[in-house]
């Protein structure tokens, strides 16, 4: 069975910094690409970042772009997201999925929640 | 970036009732189009994907159709385990960004 395992979550003040992470387990890592999805609460699917399985290449959702990092350590079977200067609008649940070839997101995560508020 | 657009945002229904869901992409997408199932509390779940394609495990009620900008998600006889929301997403290309329709909830 497929394991996705977010962590890093918390509370974060305006402007802070935080570090999350998605530990998988049981399939061949670097051979998926890797994302990041977040839902504010009450609210809609939002696609954040994705990385591909060798690290190479990364993309950003516009509203991120500049202040969130994808990145992974495939040796550890890992996924990151460092985020930068949080606003209240990134308050929401962090999910972390993969992909590959045809087939979107066929594993999620359990998600991590982070609020952004003083 | 590609916007998606879902229609209805609500669907009242009743359990046997056949349901269909509209999902409507700003431009050609081909047919990299996925839709999932969330529950309240749980992660999304993939039912389809490349527009038509069942994802393994899910019943054979869910399909899907369309290509280019026009996609449809049918549930063929409504059961009480589908009271939920469905989004769609299109996928077209990894250096552009994904994004989802705005969800449709199917209540009672």
């Amino acid at each position: 069975e497929v394991h996705l395992v977010e962590s890093g979550g918390g509370l974060v003040q305006p402007g802070g910094s935080l570090r999350l992470s998605c530990a998988a387990s049981t399939f061949t890592f670097n051979n998926y690409w890797m994302s990041w999805v977040r839902q504010a609460p009450g609210k809609g699917l939002e696609w954040v970042a994705h990385i591909k399985g060798d690290g190479s290449e990364t993309h950003y959702a516009d509203s991120v772009k500049g202040r969130f990092t994808i990145s992974r350590d495939n040796a550890d079977n890992s996924l990151f997201l460092q985020m930068k200067y949080l606003g209240v609008d990134d308050t929401a649940v962090y999910y972390c999925a993969r992909t590959v070839g045809p087939t979107p997101f066929d594993y999620w995560g359990q998600g991590t929640l982070v609020t952004v508020s003083s | 970036d590609i916007q998606m657009t879902q229609s209805p945002s609500t669907l009242s229904a009743s359990v046997g009732d056949r349901v269909t869901i509209t999902c409507r992409a700003s431009q050609n997408i081909n047919s990299w189009l996925a839709w999932y199932q969330q529950k309240p509390g749980q992660a999304p779940k993939l039912l389809i994907y490349k527009a038509s394609t069942l994802q393994s495990g899910v019943p054979s009620r869910f399909s899907g159709s369309g290509s280019g900008t026009e996609f449809t998600l049918t549930i063929s006889c409504l059961q009480p385990d589908d009271f939920a929301t469905y989004y769609c997403q299109q996928y077209s290309s990894y250096s552009v960004s994904w994004t989802f329709g705005q969800g449709t909830k199917v209540e009672i």
